[in-house]
């Protein structure tokens, strides 16, 4: 079964608004998350990390006021799209590394969530 | 720059043959590398990890590990229409957490 689970899979809304989306880690804790984006036949971006307890690190280009990052618990991390534009839609996929033993460095994937802003 | 290269394919290959996709990497402190499948539309999924230079098999999959050629293969024997998918190679960076992402090799298989 999924060891992150990510909420909502798909939502729509009015350019403006702004759009939360959260990823949980469910058997495991997870002081590190990723937020990933990915357009149509592309791979996958990586946006920021997530870091429990401390500010998220973004990747070069990526406007942190834009899109906000809360790693609230060691099992749960939301991204916050701020007042979302078309440009924003894309597939959005959290993961947590699982640590220790022999899943030691493997990222697991939610299941994503697609955003379209009209 | 680190850098994860794949052949975007598409790759075709008639059901039951051997699909094999390749990957190269540059960070030569790597020590962990996985290759994922992404169905269209949904989120990638593991299918294998390997740490070790050599062969490492897992049913029809088989990775193979040649650091100091740094290059990491999938074989994928027995093809089947429902590995029909996007492979991505992935390299965890040296010192972190974060993986670098190859940009995927479409595989068809032809039924």
């Amino acid at each position: 079964g999924a060891v992150v689970s990510q909420h909502p899979s798909w939502v729509i809304c009015k350019s403006g608004t702004s759009v939360k989306i959260e990823c949980r880690s469910l058997d495991f804790q997870a002081t590190t998350m990723f937020w990933y984006r990915q357009f149509p036949k592309q791979s996958l971006m990586l946006m920021a990390t997530s870091n429990e307890g401390s500010k998220a690190t973004y990747e070069q280009g990526v406007e942190k006021d834009k899109f906000l990052i809360n790693h609230a618990s060691l099992t749960l991390s939301t991204l916050t799209v701020t007042s979302a534009h078309p440009e924003d839609s894309s597939f959005y996929i959290c993961s947590a590394p699982r640590t220790g033993g022999l899943s030691k460095n493997i990222q697991y994937f939610g299941a994503g969530t697609r955003l379209s802003v009209l | 720059q680190k850098e994860v290269e794949q052949n975007s394919g598409p790759l075709s290959v008639p059901e039951g043959a051997i699909a094999s996709l390749n990957c190269t990497y540059s960070d030569r402190g790597s020590q962990s590398f996985f290759w994922y499948r992404q169905y269209s539309g949904k989120s990638p999924e593991l299918i294998m990890f390997i740490y070790s230079n050599g062969d490492k098999e897992d049913g029809r999959f088989t990775a193979q590990l040649n650091k100091a050629s740094q290059y990491v293969s999938l074989l994928i024997r027995d093809s089947q229409p429902s590995d029909s998918a996007t492979y991505l190679c992935a390299v965890k960076a040296s010192g972190t957490y974060k993986y670098i992402f190859g940009t995927g090799t479409r595989l068809k298989v032809l039924a």
